[in-house]
């Protein structure tokens, strides 16, 4: 099973500031990873897919970079609706495609 | 819009047996694969099982493997997931997803306890 790990599990960030997140793979994935964000008590929306595209309507301060066994979520400038748990996902072993354990995103 | 709609959740005992159904509607179902993936409370994201469009192909998580069976329905625009033998650690919110490689639509999610 492909593990993914996540960091940190919990970043704190003030409005108007960038957020990193970070998503490794224990073993290559090629570009195959997804990134979701879940509000509480909602389902996950997809972001981001083949590790860089952004899904359908995801705003442009949204983005992702890496290949391979790592990988990075950016948010260039948080907003308040951004406040979130996100979720990277490998689907490179399809369908057993892994998540990893979240990174909580709260306000600083 | 791609609409999933889940229901059948509900609390159940140890040993006991739920069948959860999934609507789908806004795309054509039978050209999908769809998915189960369930969220344990304050937990993260964990794949069940997975189907292809025509049924041909079923895959299942270790963790549920001969307890649970997908299924699907595509006259219906139906998913469904039995789930026997039911355990405490399957308590979980269960999400019906439409895989694109990745999951690009999810629904709501139903709540499913196993407790006495």
């Amino acid at each position: 099973e492909i593990v993914m790990t996540q960091s940190p599990a919990t970043l704190s960030v003030s409005p108007g500031e960038r957020a990193t997140l970070s998503c490794r793979a224990s073993q290559s994935v090629s570009s195959n990873l997804a990134w979701y964000q879940q509000k509480p008590g909602q389902a996950p929306r997809l972001l981001i897919y083949g590790a860089s595209t952004r899904a359908t309507g995801i705003p442009a301060r949204f983005s992702g970079s890496g290949s391979g066994t790592e990988f990075t979520l950016t948010i260039s400038s948080l907003q308040s609706e951004d406040f979130a748990v996100y979720y990277c996902q490998q689907y490179n072993n399809w369908p057993r495609g892994t998540f990893g354990q979240g990174t909580k995103l709260e306000i600083k | 819009e791609v609409q999933l709609v889940e229901s059948g959740g509900g609390l159940v005992k140890p040993g006991g047996s739920l069948r959860l159904s999934c609507a789908a509607s806004g795309f054509t179902f039978s050209s999908y694969s769809m998915n189960w993936v369930r969220q344990a409370p304050g937990k993260g994201l964990e794949w069940v099982s997975s189907i292809s469009s025509s049924s041909s192909y079923i895959y299942y998580a270790d963790s549920v493997k001969g307890r649970f069976t997908i299924s699907r329905d595509n006259a219906k625009n139906s998913l469904y997931l039995q789930m026997n033998s039911l355990r405490a650690e399957d308590t979980a919110v269960y999400y019906c997803a439409r895989e694109a490689q990745p999951v690009d639509y999810w629904g709501q999610g139903t709540l499913v306890t196993v407790s006495s």
